[in-house]
């Protein structure tokens, strides 16, 4: 079956620019996660979603950065007024039991 | 907090056996992930550990103590392709951090022939 699918795969924009990035889960998965990983190192957690509500949003670096999951399926991760420290590759996972998670193939984002 | 603690690199020969060893401080523990992830793409699962004791699957096995708060990972009959990045992840299980998964900085494993 299909697995877990990000959009786009790279994305460049300028200082400054609002992005929009996309995970299309595991279908029938009830958790979503998002992280972003930076060369070098581990995921970093941003949010989690139990359905359709964000059950922990604890890992968002500030208010740039916003995440939603309207029909517990798809979701979206924003940011605005992008900086160049914003600048990884941004992944996501889903699981249905909580335990195992499955990985996204990530979107690269280049702040220029 | 949940600082995840891992060598950074390791080397081995290959058909040789490697443990990676993991440490973990954390309030609200649930569990141990380990994921391997090769350069350029996404990780994959290899284990999650909830009891302590060791859990073998094929070539990898991983163990699991919560009073000492360490892990490891241990490859056996490594292959070239074993060479990656093993990443230790606990995942939260309080009130707070349910379902929070916090990553190491990965270990880089390279098998040598």
């Amino acid at each position: 079956g299909a697995g877990v699918s990000q959009t786009p795969s790279n994305k460049v924009t300028e200082k400054g620019k609002y992005v929009e990035l996309r995970c299309d889960p595991i279908s029938g998965h009830t958790a979503l996660y998002w992280y972003r990983q930076s060369l070098g190192q581990g995921p970093e957690f941003l949010i989690y979603f139990q359905g359709t509500g964000a059950a922990d949003d604890s890992g968002l670096p500030n208010d740039r950065f916003f995440a939603v999951r309207p029909e517990g399926s798809v979701s979206t991760l924003k940011i605005q007024r992008t900086e160049r420290g914003d600048s990884a590759v941004y992944l996501c996972a889903s699981s249905s039991t909580g335990n195992e998670q499955f990985f996204g193939p990530g979107t690269r984002l280049t702040v220029l | 907090g949940q600082n995840i603690d891992q060598p950074t690199e390791m080397t081995a020969t290959e058909g040789a056996i490697v443990q990676i060893n993991c440490t973990y401080q954390t309030s609200g523990f649930n569990g141990l992930f380990w994921y391997q992830q090769h350069a350029g793409e996404a990780p994959t699962f290899l284990s999650y550990n909830v009891l302590d004791g060791l859990e073998e699957k094929g070539r990898f096995s991983s163990f699991l103590s919560r009073s000492k708060g360490y892990s490891y990972l241990l490859l056996k009959e490594l292959q070239m392709k074993d060479s990656a990045s093993y990443l230790c992840a606990s995942l939260g299980g309080n009130n707070t951090n349910a379902g929070k998964s916090t990553f190491g900085d990965g270990t880089t494993l390279t098998v040598k022939p």
